[in-house]
């Protein structure tokens, strides 16, 4: 158990809908980010979160948006769902932010699916 | 565009050492390299980071030679529980970037 949380476990959905995922990092963890991962592809960064603050930005579609909180607990936000979209969304926080000694521990990742 | 790469797949057996490689051209001044290892179905689990030179920890090694622009994941005597997916990853302050990850295949 990393101590990261992610609700829920899965998700079935249908095509133009929106969804919110949501994260709690362990505690005091101040990072946050998401990641993407369609069936048998590898990990595609999306963004990061640190102390509330977007800190970095990867292959994000306009179509999601995410935040962090006060109480560091982060939601991913996906909207107009296409069928492409269908994948694991996971979840890491780490005490730092970047540049230095920064182990990230994962959830265990929801699992999106929109029919 | 920075971007790592590695071997899509490796077979191995057990009670073998295994090395993967990394190539990461374009990486940065302040950027570390990470490696990761993901069984099916869970969030990926930290193996190793480095900076330069070699690292070791209790079940891994990591290699990076003096240009930084490659770097050698080493996993000694394998075994069947090792068969996963193993990604390096290279970030520094606003940047995050996988690689495809090399899915390793552990015989008896």
């Amino acid at each position: 158990d990393s101590g990261v949380t992610q609700t829920p476990k899965h998700l079935i959905t249908a095509t133009g809908q929106r969804v919110t995922l949501r994260c709690s990092p362990r505690s005091g963890d101040l990072s946050v980010y998401w990641y993407q991962q369609s069936l048998d592809q590898g990990l595609q960064f999306l963004i990061q979160y640190y102390n509330g603050e977007e800190r970095a930005k990867g292959n994000i579609l306009e179509r999601f948006s995410a935040q962090q909180f006060p109480d560091l607990h982060s939601e991913l936000n996906l909207s107009s769902l296409e069928l492409g979209d269908s994948a694991l969304y996971f979840c890491a926080s780490s005490v730092e932010s970047g540049a230095s000694y920064n182990e990230q521990f994962f959830g265990p990742g929801t699992r999106l699916t929109v029919l | 565009l920075a971007k790592t790469t590695q071997p899509i797949s490796m077979d191995s057996y057990e009670g073998q050492e295994v090395n993967i490689t990394c190539s990461h051209n374009n990486i940065a001044t302040n950027d570390y390299i990470t490696w990761y290892q993901q069984f099916p179905s869970q969030g990926p689990r930290f193996i190793i980071q480095g900076y330069k030179t070699k690292v070791t920890n209790e079940v891994a090694s990591l290699f990076i030679p003096a240009d930084r622009k490659s770097s050698t994941l080493s996993l000694p005597r394998v075994s069947l529980s090792d068969t996963a997916v193993y990604y390096c990853l290279v970030s520094g302050a606003s940047k995050i970037i996988f690689g495809s990850g090399t899915r390793l295949s552990i015989r008896p």
